[in-house]
């Protein structure tokens, strides 16, 4: 089965700096790029940054670059967001999702989501 | 940055009847860069339709995409009692990905 597992989220300060993991199974992890989505309580889905299958190339949201990094182990299937200088508005559900196959950019497969909240 | 906007905010109808939710993208976009998803409360949003028009895997063929440049429209056929959620269009660009702000579906 298809899985993407997400962990690491928690209650921190502002300013404060966390890493988010998730870890995949069910498929070949490094044939695929890879992303991360979140959800403040209540609103509506942004997407926070992009890796490609290799790892070599990322993106980022222009509301998270330079503080969160994304990175990835193909050799442990896992993915890795270092987020650093949190901020309130930071505090959502943070989702892994994976990148559809092929030319199109949609995200098929999403994680259940680890709630991450910036507070004093 | 691709804005989009979804239209109604909130569209009531009843099981069996038709739903047409509407995306506009603020410039023109490439066809195969629009998906749909659907979000129930307490899930992971789950992709519907990528590409404008094609269904992802398991997808009923209620879900049905559409249309080209900066308007996309996502039909449910007949409602099923599962299908009422909130429903988000995306935009995937080279290098940044932008969501609508959703459509809530709610039994009328």
């Amino acid at each position: 089965e298809v899985q993407l597992l997400e962990s690491g989220g928690g209650l921190v300060q502002p300013g404060g700096s966390l890493r988010l993991s998730c870890a995949a199974s069910g498929f070949t992890f490094g044939n695929y790029a890879m992303g991360w989505v979140r959800q403040a309580p209540g609103e509506g889905l942004e997407w926070v940054s992009s890796i490609s299958g290799s790892g070599a190339v990322t993106y980022y949201a222009d509301s998270v670059r330079g503080r969160f990094t994304f990175s990835r182990d193909n050799s442990k299937n896992t993915l890795y967001l270092q987020m650093n200088s949190l901020r309130a508005e930071d505090t959502a559900v943070y989702f892994c999702v994976r990148r559809i196959a092929g030319a199109s950019g949609a995200f098929d497969i999403w994680g259940q989501g680890t709630m991450v909240t910036v507070s004093s | 940055e691709i804005v989009l906007t979804q239209s109604p905010g909130t569209l009531s109808l009843s099981p069996g009847e038709r739903a047409t939710l509407s995306c506009r993208a603020s410039q023109s976009v490439s066809s195969s860069s629009l998906g749909w998803y659907q979000q129930k409360v307490g899930q992971a949003p789950r992709l519907l339709i990528y590409g404008a028009s094609s269904r992802a895997t398991g997808i009923p063929d209620r879900f049905s995409g559409s249309g080209s440049g900066t308007d996309f429209t996502l039909i449910i056929s007949r409602l099923e009692p599962e299908d009422f959620a909130v429903y988000y269009c995306q935009h995937y660009g080279s290098s940044s990905i932008t969501f609508g702000q959703g459509t809530r579906l709610d039994i009328k």
